[in-house]
């Protein structure tokens, strides 16, 4: 069972807009920074924003995230094709020394 | 850029050992803490391991503790995750993640190695 909270779906029309949100039940987030994580079909996941609004090197600014209190929320716009995948947040809890993930958000692109 | 690869998966009796490597290239590995994380088929990641650049630092995942440790050869910029007594519900992909520079956030994965624990 994941200690983070995600919508197990959403779904949006290409170059519509989408949110992904990741709640916590306790201070998993609210003290802590917050990743999110793409993972195309078959493939690795990879690393889309880091300290809750950072994006990685190389991703787009059609991708945002932020973060307020226990919830962290990644924003997605101009949908393409491409970005159906499943999508992961994460964090590191500093004052349990454990890293936790939510149950990822599968993304369709009608 | 950041290249993670990993080996040594592959079918293994329950009961078994098996080392897994992940070998670094494109930052400085010394520099930086490294995670194990593990995927089951259809499931979402689960975090198993964390080790500090110095290998001094290493926590572990309630799920693993006493079965599985992780360790590293900073001269060959490699990761390990040692896992003893396997299970059927080892069965998943390992991926090594870098962790973020100065803290144990999660960053890029490599492409993980397959173990599969069956009779």
């Amino acid at each position: 069972q994941s200690v983070l909270t995600q919508p197990p779906s959403v779904s949006a029309a290409p170059g519509q807009k989408v949110t992904i949100s990741c709640s916590a039940s306790t201070s998993n987030i609210d003290n802590n920074d917050v990743s999110w994580y793409q993972q195309l079909p078959g493939t690795a996941p990879k690393l889309l924003i880091y300290d809750n609004n950072k994006r990685a090197s190389g991703i787009p600014d059609r991708f945002s995230g932020s973060k307020s209190g226990t919830s962290a929320t990644l924003g997605i716009t101009g949908l393409q094709t491409g970005d159906e995948a499943d999508y992961y947040c994460g964090t590191w809890d500093r004052g349990l020394s454990v890293a936790v993930f939510g149950g990822g958000t599968k993304l369709t692109v009608l | 850029q950041v290249q993670l690869v990993e080996s040594g998966g592959g079918v293994v009796q329950p009961g078994r050992s098996l080392t897994l490597s992940c070998v670094a290239s494109g930052f400085p590995f010394s520099s930086y803490g490294m995670h194990w994380v593990r995927q089951a088929p259809g499931k979402g990641p689960e975090w198993v391991a964390v080790l500090s650049f110095d290998g001094i630092d290493k926590y572990y995942a309630d799920s693993v503790k006493g079965r599985f440790t992780i360790s590293r050869d900073n001269s060959k910029k490699t990761l390990y995750l040692r896992i003893n007594s396997l299970r059927a519900e080892d069965t998943a992909v390992y991926y090594c993640v870098k962790a973020n520079y100065g803290d144990f956030s999660l960053g890029y994965w490599g492409q993980g190695t397959l173990v599969t624990v069956s009779s």
